[in-house]
């Protein structure tokens, strides 16, 4: 089955360290997201990408880092210049992006903590 | 003026009536306008995406859109305790989709 793939579910790290959150798709979708959200809250565009080698920030991109290397591979790294890592981070994919936006599909999430 | 406004609720319907959930936009641009749901500690599934204005049909939901209003609302009809959840509205703006903060919706059996 198709479909969006991140891991691990639950991730663990000291403050200081980097962290790389992983999210494969199989859906054969050009554009791919990370959002993320915090307890209560709705969710934050933290990068995007349309096309393989091109992404563009988000709204809160600062601290955080991406690559889109293949079409079906969109890893997250937080670094340590993130202030406030811990939170559940949502990848999702769609056909395609532009005005006319498909609709999003998402990963189960991985909830981060650090500590 | 956020850009996707949403009442956070807990919005307590009984169940076998009608949910309304109701969503305000800021950019006059947008074109794509989404409904996802979101059980606790679970990612968001897509219920409705609308794209023109006026009313579209799914089964027990109904998505209403009023581009000239920049207003987009969900109905669900027959409510049922498994609708208890958190509806997200999600817009586009230019090539990126931004959400809500999300209205909780409490089914009352």
């Amino acid at each position: 089955d198709g479909g969006i793939t991140q891991s691990p579910k639950y991730l663990f790290r000291k403050e200081g360290q980097n962290v790389t959150l992983s999210c494969e798709q199989n859906l054969n979708h050009d554009a791919m997201y990370w959002y993320r959200q915090d307890p209560g809250q709705g969710l934050r565009l933290i990068y995007y990408s349309q096309i393989v080698n091109d992404f563009q920030k988000g709204d809160i991109a600062e601290g955080y880092s991406v690559s889109r290397e293949k079409k079906e591979s969109f890893p997250l790294t937080v670094t340590s210049a993130q202030k406030n890592p811990t939170a559940f981070y949502l990848c999702a994919s769609s056909i395609e992006g532009g005005p006319y936006n498909s609709p999003l599909h998402f990963g189960n999430g991985t909830r981060l903590t650090v500590t | 003026q956020k850009e996707v406004e949403q009442n956070s609720g807990p919005l307590s319907v009984p169940e076998g009536a009608i949910a309304s959930l109701n969503c305000t936009y800021s950019d006059r641009g947008s074109q794509s306008f989404f409904w996802y749901r979101q059980y606790s500690g679970k990612s968001p599934e897509l219920i409705m995406s609308i794209y023109s204005n006026g009313d579209k049909e799914d089964g027990r939901f109904t998505a209403q859109l009023n581009k000239a209003s920049q207003y987009v609302s969900l109905l669900i009809r027959d409510s049922q305790p498994s609708d208890s959840a958190t509806y997200l509205c999600a817009v586009n703006r230019d090539d990126k989709i931004i959400f809500g903060k999300g209205t909780r919706l409490h089914i009352l059996p």
